[in-house]
Formats: C-alpha cells, structure tokens, sequence
C-alpha cells in the first residue's frame, strides 16, 4: 500500500460548524504532515507530527487543531473557520522526520468555507 | 531572493518535443532535491528525486541538479498531452533536529498536440 488516503473528498461547511478532516496511511513512515494550499500557489505548511507527537506547528491560528490518535491516522479538527480558509488541505507523509526522502501526498480535501 | 525560484511559466511545448524546466534556490545546506507535477485540482504527486549532483533518468524523466550553481532541472522527453500540468520544484534541508521542505511557486507546462 503506498497511498495516503484522505476523506472527505470535498467538505462544504459554515462559519460556525465543527468538522474534522481525516487522513490515514500505511506505508509504516512516521513522520505525518498537513497543508493547506490556495489556488496557484504552492503548498503551505501548517503542522508536522513525528512519531505520533507534534513537532512544528507553523503558526497555525487555533481554529485549526490538529490529532495523531496512532501513527498510521492524522486529523484535522475544524472549529469557527472563515471564508479564507476555503483551500485545498493535504495530507502527507513520509518515512520520518530528517530523512532525505520526499513526501508522499493524499488526493487533499477541497474545503469551502461559506 | 526567494528561496526557491522557478519561471512561473505557462511553458508551451509542441507534442513530442523536449521539455525543459528549471529551477535555483538559496540554501546552499539543501540536500534533497524533487519535482512534483500537479494536475490542475489534484493534489503534487512525486515524480523525481535527486540527492547528488550529474543526472538521474527515470523514462522519460531526467533530473539534473548542480549543487555548485544551486541548479536543479527537469527534462520530459517526448512530451505527451498528459505532461499537460504544473510543475512544483521542492528543496528540503535537514539540520540539527528540524527538516524544512521548501517548494517553488511551480511551472505550468502545456504539451501542444
């Protein structure tokens, strides 16, 4: 299995709901990753998780939380957003933190924030 | 200067020709360089990785990176309508306890028929 598989495909939700993004792989790596992305430009980081714990988080405000429940799942819990969140969020991952390897990324979730 | 630069294109390329795609960055401390294609909608999927310097082929695929001139290329040879996309060039540095993947804003390649 060498995919990281992301649901919802698309998520259209308003300005006081509560979702959650989900993202799961099981190619073993242990380094799990989260974007956003608007369009035509490129990926953004926004959090990093290496071996089930955060290790960077770029600043990202509060209504976005992030979760490793175990090493294969990554969430993205959605809280309060606003129309300028409306992107492409990509999840990610790769062997581990610090490895020379590149990332391999899910199909993302489009999200609109009305 | 960015940290990674790449022409924001669109590069048109008649079908069957060679494309050519470049990028340069800053960091002279990167170690791992990739080109990810992204179709419009869909999310960058990896299509080369190259860590030391001279060429790397995979098909119709060559990378070439210069670490001196902090230069990284890709060639797609016999471009098809398909290689229609955008291309991201990534640079990542690891150092100490932290990794940094940094992308370009992308090429957007269009293969003429």
């Amino acid at each position: 299995d060498t995919e990281v598989t992301q649901t919802p495909k698309h998520l259209v939700m308003g300005m006081t709901n509560k979702k959650s993004l989900k993202c799961e792989q099981h190619m073993g790596h242990r380094a799990m990753y989260w974007y956003k992305q608007k369009a035509k430009k490129p990926p953004e980081l926004m959090f990093v998780y290496s071996y089930e714990k955060l290790s960077i988080n770029e600043s990202v405000p509060s209504r976005f939380s992030p979760e490793c429940p175990n090493s294969s799942l990554l969430n993205l819990h959605l809280h309060a957003l606003q129309p300028e969140d409306s992107a492409l969020y990509l999840c990610a991952s790769s062997q581990e933190v610090r490895s020379v390897y590149g990332y391999t990324f899910g199909s993302g979730t489009r999200l609109t924030v009305v | 200067q960015k940290e990674v630069e790449q022409n924001s294109g669109p590069l048109s390329v008649p079908e069957g020709a060679i494309a050519s795609l470049n990028c340069t960055y800053s960091d002279r401390g990167s170690q791992s360089f990739f080109w990810y294609r992204q179709y419009s909608g869909k999310s960058p999927e990896l299509i080369m990785s190259i860590y030391s310097n001279g060429d790397k082929e995979d098909g119709r695929f060559t990378a070439q990176l210069n670490k001196a001139s902090q230069y990284v290329s890709l060639l797609i040879r016999d471009s098809q309508p398909s290689d229609s996309a955008t291309y991201l060039c990534a640079v990542k540095r690891v150092s100490g306890g932290n990794e940094k993947l940094t992308f370009g804003t992308g090429t957007r390649l269009t293969i003429i028929p």
